[in-house]
């Protein structure tokens, strides 16, 4: 089943911005959003920010969702070296009654 | 704190069946739509199944259609994913997650191999 697009990886510095990206379709983001999940290595996935761009409670604000058409994007400001991880958008579509997901992006902290 | 726990897994043959378990605690289990998410070693997060609230209603990507099948049982607080007719390319940490992937347990391994 076709999924969400992300780019496989980004490299930022210490305490710079990143914004990773995700595209699917009207579907899918473009229907009802999408979520952020960010993955550790060696740990489940936790939830970023939820299908209306709002952040689940204990979520730093330096992580923020937004949408225009079928894209989303996170924003991570002020990188720390505990940001480095894998980061995976995840959208409901609702032709396929299926939950897609991106490919996922290694953000990777210098 | 909410709390997801997933048991069941291991090495199982193809072919075989395996037959994993989540549990829910410290929220209303019930009110949930619930998800069976897998990873492959390596890999990306793939979306396996969902299930309503009362069961009535399940979902699976189309590699499992007929040969898993999620189910639930909510006075027990527990969601179920029976897999048959395994293969390789089953080989996955499975993860169970309430609805919108909010929270998510440990993930246990299942491994199909000869």
């Amino acid at each position: 089943q076709p999924g969400l697009t992300q780019p496989p990886s980004m490299s930022k510095g210490l305490r710079q911005t990143a914004t990773l990206t995700c595209t699917g379709n009207s579907n899918n983001v473009g229907y009802q959003g999408a979520t952020w999940l960010q993955q550790r290595q060696g740990h489940p996935p936790k939830l970023l920010t939820s299908r209306d761009n709002n952040p689940p409670s204990g979520i730093s604000e330096r992580f923020s969702a937004s949408r225009s058409g079928n894209t989303v994007s996170l924003t991570i400001t002020g990188l720390q070296p505990e940001d480095e991880a894998d980061y995976y958008c995840s959208a409901w579509d609702s032709g396929l009654s299926a939950w897609v997901f991106g490919g996922g992006t290694k953000l990777t902290v210098l | 704190e909410v709390q997801l726990v997933e048991s069941g897994g291991g090495l199982v043959q193809p072919g075989g069946s395996l037959r994993l378990t989540c549990v829910g605690s410290k929220f209303t289990f019930s009110n949930y739509w619930m998800n069976w998410v897998r990873q492959a070693p390596g890999q990306g997060l793939e979306w396996v199944a969902t299930i309503n609230q009362d069961g009535s209603g399940t979902f699976y990507v189309d590699s499992v259609k007929g040969r898993f099948a999620v189910s639930r049982d909510n006075a027990n607080n527990s969601l179920y994913l029976q897999m048959d007719s395994l293969r390789v390319e089953d080989t996955a940490v499975y993860y169970c997650a309430t609805d919108v992937f909010d929270t998510w347990g440990q993930g246990v391994l299942v491994t199909v191999s000869s």
